[in-house]
């Protein structure tokens, strides 16, 4: 079955603690992004990127780092956790090379509290 | 980058009414504009798309229309139904040498059809 997976789906932390929120999809997509969710704000792209070893900054990078080692994956890495970075965390990808879709499938989510 | 605004926030109307979404946008490159359906704790999932190429495309009971020259689309449902009840969110890609590399969403329509 065609799908992006994420994990935890659920995680609390505390201010400063490093973790990590794993993405993986099995659709050969070129193309990965991570974005959080907020309520009134829609969705907010932070990190994309279009290949392996291919990275880039979206719209609200700040506190987070990614890496695409493998074309699968891509995880999302949060160095130094803080409460404004509460939120609902969705992964998702799409062709990038190619093709004539841009539909992005995206990932059940992760609910992540920093208190 | 490409900003995307979407109006109303909120829209409740009757079952078997009509409900519409709107969105601007300021890339004029953009070529490309979906419409994301996401149920509560679900994930955001497709459920139209239109290319610039395309004033207006049609599926079942939704439709999306695309004015380019005013830079702005919009979502229309037909004969609403309570399983039409969801957050919708409007996007618009921002080109940059000829790709799509980031997809920017409006802030979400959380729509209500009441029985």
């Amino acid at each position: 079955e065609a799908q992006v997976t994420q994990n935890p789906r659920y995680l609390i932390t505390v201010t400063g603690k490093k973790l990590t929120v794993t993405c993986s999809q099995n659709m050969n997509h070129e193309y990965m992004s991570w974005y959080r969710q907020d309520p009134g704000l829609g969705l907010r792209q932070i990190y994309y990127s279009m290949n392996v070893e291919v990275t880039d900054k979206g719209d609200v990078p700040e506190g987070y780092k990614v890496s695409r080692k493998e074309k699968r994956n891509f995880p999302l890495i949060l160095e130094s956790p803080s409460p404004n970075q509460t939120s609902l965390y969705f992964c998702a990808s799409r062709p990038f090379l190619g093709g004539s879709s841009y539909e992005q499938y995206f990932g059940p989510g992760t609910r992540l509290t920093v208190t | 980058g490409e900003n995307v605004e979407q109006h109303p926030s909120t829209l409740s109307v009757q079952e078997g009414d009509s409900a519409v979404i709107k969105c601007t946008y300021s890339d004029s490159a953009s070529n490309y504009f979906p419409w994301y359906k996401q149920e509560l704790g679900k994930r955001p999932q497709l459920i139209i798309d239109i290319r610039s190429n395309v004033g207006e495309k049609k599926d079942q009971r939704i439709a999306v229309t695309l004015n380019k020259t005013a830079k702005h689309f919009s979502l229309h449902i037909t004969e609403t139904q309570p399983e039409d009840s969801a957050v919708y969110f409007c996007a618009a890609p921002h080109i940059s040498s000829g790709s799509a590399r980031q997809l920017t969403f409006g802030s979400g329509t959380q729509l209500t059809v009441l029985p």
